[in-house]
């Protein structure tokens, strides 16, 4: 089972880049890296997802080196809206089972002015 | 369209009552989740509905809790005779298909046992 381990929190101010890290040592060759945003009293939401490499999308970079033990989400430019709780998750989508999705505490991430 | 919706929103309940938590999941999507979430914890795996797949029940935490899925459509979750301990927010989200590659979460129901 592909544990993560993240920070418990960040401090940033807004138009700063914010990198959070996971540590993910015992990923599995199916398993992709997925994390997601959670503001209070919400449902977590999808952020970015990726398997090597290097992925971008409108609102993160997702940095994943060779061998793939760990993964860094970057936050361009944050405002006070970036302020969540962003999960790491390691699964294999299609090959596993359900229960092996683990969202762990996640990092608490606040931005200040 | 519309996303994943829960209802109640808020579920005060004594404890030893039975309660029903519902989710509508978006419209198309074969996987359907259920998570619990404990004050500042992260998210805890419940559940697990895969088109006409058998369920994954693996995260129950006893045998108090089940659930059902009618028609690959609407789920409930229900927790028989509750306990202080069962107070958490409950969380549903649906994904496309198996390939689980984005959940969409609902935004939660918050049970209180009291």
């Amino acid at each position: 089972l592909a544990k993560t381990t993240q920070p418990i929190s960040m401090d940033s101010y807004e138009g700063q880049e914010v990198n959070i890290t996971c540590s993910h040592n015992n990923i599995a060759t199916n398993d992709y890296i997925t994390w997601y945003q959670q503001f209070p009293s919400q449902g977590p939401r999808f952020i970015i997802q990726g398997y090597k490499t290097k992925v971008t999308n409108e609102v993160a970079s997702l940095f994943i080196p060779a061998d793939r033990k760990s993964s860094t989400l970057s936050l361009p430019r944050v405002s006070l809206s970036d302020t969540a709780v962003y999960y790491c998750l390691v699964d294999a989508p299609g090959y596993s089972s359900a229960s092996k999705i683990i969202f762990g505490s996640g990092t608490r991430l606040s931005i200040r002015p | 369209g519309a996303g994943v919706s829960q209802s109640p929103s808020n579920k005060v309940t004594e404890k030893g009552k039975d309660v029903e938590l519902r989710c509508d999941p978006i419209s198309g999507h074969t996987a359907l989740y259920w998570y619990r979430q404990s004050l500042g914890q992260g998210l805890e795996f419940l559940i697990y509905f895969q088109g006409n797949s058998a369920p994954d029940k693996s995260g129950l935490p006893s045998d108090r809790f089940s659930a059902e899925r009618t028609g690959g459509s609407v789920s409930t979750l229900t927790i028989q005779r509750t306990q202080q301990e069962d107070s958490a927010v409950y969380l549903c989200a649906s994904s496309l298909n198996e390939q689980r590659y984005e959940q969409y979460f609902g935004p939660g129901t918050r049970l209180t046992v009291t």
